[in-house]
């Protein structure tokens, strides 16, 4: 099994474009979720979903949107990268509780 | 929700235990502990959790207090490949739906 996969795994982006996370687990989790995690600091809760169409916000949801169209997918979009937006993005899926992460997305705003 | 609270920093020599606390005074009734741990900007890797009783797995054991205010993560003999960010963690459930509020961690040093 692949488990959660993320792409891209670098990328980079001027203030004000646009760009979508990809996010794919192979596991028939209902639960998925983003976090970015910042230098020096814990994970962050941007998104989350119960399953497909259902999606609620986390800790930091400005300026990402998401979307649960199947099981399997959950993009994380940026409609309008700012700096602030630099960080590093993992998607986690979970079935019971204990959660499955990807490798990490660095993303970097200029 | 209930919050963790963990030391920033731990050191411990290969091969002997390491042993990593975490309070979570607020902690409810229905909530679970969960351990995590983050190997140099890798994705999190899950560790173990527990409820009320102690646990064991292939990685660790869990140690919680009889009140569950706190618990402490053994890892009974560290590696250099023990070297990590480990993350408390307390289960939040909100109306069925289920979310993990992740800390800054302890950052563990395994050395020689």
């Amino acid at each position: 099994n692949a488990g959660v996969t993320q792409t891209p795994k670098f990328q980079v982006l001027k203030t004000g474009q646009s760009m979508t996370l990809q996010c794919a687990q192979d596991m028939n989790h209902e639960y998925m979720s983003w976090y970015r995690q910042d230098p020096g600091m814990g994970l962050r809760l941007i998104h989350y979903s119960v399953g497909a169409g259902i999606t609620d916000q986390g800790e930091v949801p400005n300026g990402y949107n998401v979307s649960r169209s199947t099981t399997e997918d959950f993009p994380l979009r940026l409609l309008s990268a700012a700096p602030s937006q630099t960080s590093v993005y993992f998607c986690a899926s979970s079935l019971a509780g204990e959660l499955f992460f990807g490798e990490g997305s660095r993303l970097t705003v200029l | 929700d209930a919050k963790t609270t963990q030391p920033p920093s731990m050191d411990c020599a290969e091969g002997r235990a390491a042993n990593l606390p975490c309070n979570h005074s607020t902690i409810s009734g229905n909530e679970y502990v969960y351990w995590y741990r983050q190997i140099h900007s890798q994705g999190p890797q899950y560790i173990i959790h527990g409820l009320k009783n102690n646990e064991t797995n292939e990685m660790a054991s869990l140690i919680i207090t009889e009140d569950r205010k706190s618990s402490t993560l053994i890892l009974p003999h560290a590696t250099l490949r023990d070297t990590a960010v480990y993350y408390c963690i307390v289960r939040v459930r909100n109306t069925g739906f289920q979310k993990l509020v992740f800390g800054t961690g302890t950052r563990l040093l395994v050395s020689p």
